[in-house]
Order: C-alpha cells, then structure tokens, then sequence
C-alpha cells in the first residue's frame, strides 16, 4: 500500500489563482480529512469527510471547497488563493468513524506559498 | 471551541537526557494521542490513550492520560539524536476529529 499521497510536494501561487490539492488514500479509508499546519499552531482542522459523497466543515474552513466523489481521493480546492493561506496542508484518513479512536495516517504535506 | 495547550513550545537537550512535556485542555477528551512530526514529513501516531489514569509505554517514551481527563504529559527517556522533530498532543472527543495542540519542537546534541 502507498498509503496516504498528496501532490504537489510544493506550490507557489499568485494572489487570486485557484488551485486544487490532491489527496489519495489505497487503504479502503472511510474517513479522510484536511488539515493545515501553521508555526506556533498546530494542526487546524479544514473539511472532513465520512465517506464518499459526505463532507462536512471543520474549524477553518473558509477558503477551501471539497468534494469526495470516490473513497480512495478527496481533493482540497482553493477557490481565489490570498496570502493568508500560505501553510503547509496534511491530509488524514483513518478507517472508520467510531466512538473510539481509530489511527489517522497522514500524508506527506503539500507546502503552500501565496505571493 | 476546544483549546489545547501545549509546554514547553521548544526544548533543546542534551544527548541522553531525559525530556518532559506536557497537555493541558478546557475541556474534557476521550482520548488522548501523541504524534512526532519529522522534518518534511506528515505526523505519525507515537502512543494513544484510551482511558483516563492510562500509563502507557512505547520504547523510550511514555504517556499518561490524565486522571481529570483534561491532560496528558509525554517522557522521553535517554534522548538519542533521532528524537528530534516536533511532538504534537492531540485530544479526540467524539468521532474522528481531532484537536491539536501547538507542539514541541525538540532539539537533541549529541
């Protein structure tokens, strides 16, 4: 299994583009989430979704667009790209959602840059 | 929304010794999880907690989850330089979503 893979590894983008944030999972994961990462912060939590045609807002989610159309992909779209959102961007999945914890398997990042 | 306190935001120590740090929340968690995150890389679950008054070991580290639910502290004994990155706590209350705390960037010399 490759796990959780995201592309690209780096972007810099100009204030105002769009672009779109892959994420893939082969390991049969209902759960999948985004996350950006920014020093002295943390994780912060984007979108989530609990399975293919279900996403849901998480705690900064204002910017982003998501879908999930398939289990194995769920893209993280910026809709007009602004400085602010320069970060590094994780996406998780984990197996299931259940009332206790089930391992999140993180991907390797993609680093953002806005000009 | 829940908030995550993470101590010490940075360590630097010497090969060796042993290293402390610390969670503490505003709100009750039902799990508690430590990860390390390495340069260039995505975070990676270390130890998970299910229950509060756990102790649980993983190698060199250990993590307890607090008796009032509220925290969780991790130790790392006899530092080696591959310890290096930076340590996130992260609470779970419901579902799979998870809430991180700021981190701990560690720094080992050898």
């Amino acid at each position: 299994n490759a796990g959780v893979t995201q592309t690209p590894k780096f972007q810099v983008l100009k204030t105002g583009q769009s672009m779109t944030l892959q994420c893939a999972q082969d390991m049969n994961h209902e759960y999948m989430s985004w996350y950006r990462q920014d020093p002295g912060m943390g994780l912060r939590l984007i979108h989530y979704s609990v399975g293919a045609g279900i996403t849901d807002q998480g705690e900064v989610p204002n910017g982003y667009n998501v879908s999930r159309s398939t289990t194995e992909d769920f893209p993280l779209r910026l809709l007009s790209a602004a400085p602010s959102q320069t970060s590094v961007y994780f996406c998780a999945s984990s197996l299931t959602v259940l009332s206790s914890y089930n391992e999140q398997f993180f991907g390797p990042g993609t680093r953002l840059t806005v000009l | 929304g829940q908030q995550l306190n993470q101590s010490p935001q940075s360590m630097f120590i010497q090969e060796g010794e042993d290293v402390s740090m610390n969670c503490t929340s505003s709100s009750i968690f039902n799990t508690w999880l430590w990860y390390k995150q390495d340069p260039g890389e995505g975070p990676v679950l270390l130890i998970a907690l299910y229950k509060a008054g756990e102790l649980t070991s993983n190698g060199r580290l250990t993590a307890q989850f607090g008796i009032t639910r509220k925290d969780s502290f991790l130790n790392i004994s006899a530092s080696i330089p591959s310890d290096v990155g930076i340590y996130f706590c992260a609470g779970q209350s419901s579902g799979s979503r998870l809430t991180f705390g700021e981190g701990t960037q560690l720094t080992v010399n050898p």
